[in-house]
């Protein structure tokens, strides 16, 4: 089945010490976004990829970012977690950015950071 | 701007009865709604979504929802809940942005089934 991947399922990481979160997906779709989702909370959008296009919310920190090499793959970069950086982070995919093109999420990343 | 509000973040049904989950929107202009379901330790799933074709929208798992632009609601219901049915529920519209349309949730409302 095509489908969007998250690895790992869980992550535990230090304070300020970097960590990154995979997503891949098999749907070929050119639109990739990234998530956090606090406990609790609705997802907050981050930033996407339209195709090799990168978009940052206003509001995402600089300690975020992110890097897409090809079609089927995006990280997430946490250059220096802190602990309210704790979450669940959702990767998801679109076929174009369109109004009715609905996303496709993967089964997200929970990330602990000690 | 688009918004979504959902009234109420918990809402407790017993097994077989009606699931009636809120969503208003906000929007200058005929919005793009959706409702995605989330299990515990999952990502979201769609259930179903408007895009204007037709103003009742059936989507999986028995639900369906109910465009109605007079009280710019979305509401979601099921006839009858299922234990199965306990998750968190959230309502999102397509809200333009830098680069595409993102997808902008509401608060979510968490359904809890009572055998």
């Amino acid at each position: 089945d095509a489908m969007v991947i998250q690895n790992p399922r869980y992550q535990v990481t230090q304070f300020g010490k970097p960590v990154t979160l995979s997503c891949s997906q098999t749907l070929n779709h050119n639109v990739m976004y990234w998530y956090q989702q606090k406990s609790s909370q609705a997802p907050k959008l981050l930033f996407h990829y339209y195709d090799k296009d990168f978009n940052n919310e206003a509001d995402t920190p600089d300690n975020f970012q992110s890097r897409r090499p090809n079609t089927s793959f995006c990280f997430l970069d946490i250059r220096s977690p802190g602990l309210g950086d704790a979450a669940m982070y959702l990767c998801a995919t679109s076929r174009g950015g369109g109004k009715d093109s609905p996303l496709h999420f993967g089964n997200g990343t929970r990330l602990t950071v000690t | 701007a688009q918004s979504v509000t959902q009234l109420g973040s918990h809402v407790s049904v017993s097994e077989g009865a009606l699931v009636l989950l809120r969503c208003n929107y906000s929007s200058s202009v005929p919005p793009y709604l959706f409702w995605y379901v989330q299990y515990p330790n999952q990502g979201l799933q769609l259930l179903l979504k408007y895009t204007s074709a037709a103003t009742l929208v059936k989507g999986i798992n028995g639900f369906e929802a109910e465009f109605k632009k007079s009280e710019t609601s979305f509401h979601l219901t099921k006839p009858s809940a299922h234990m199965s049915d306990a998750a968190e529920y959230f309502c999102a519209v397509r809200t333009s942005g830098a680069g595409s349309y993102q997808l902008t949730f509401g608060k979510g409302t968490k359904l809890s089934v009572i055998p």
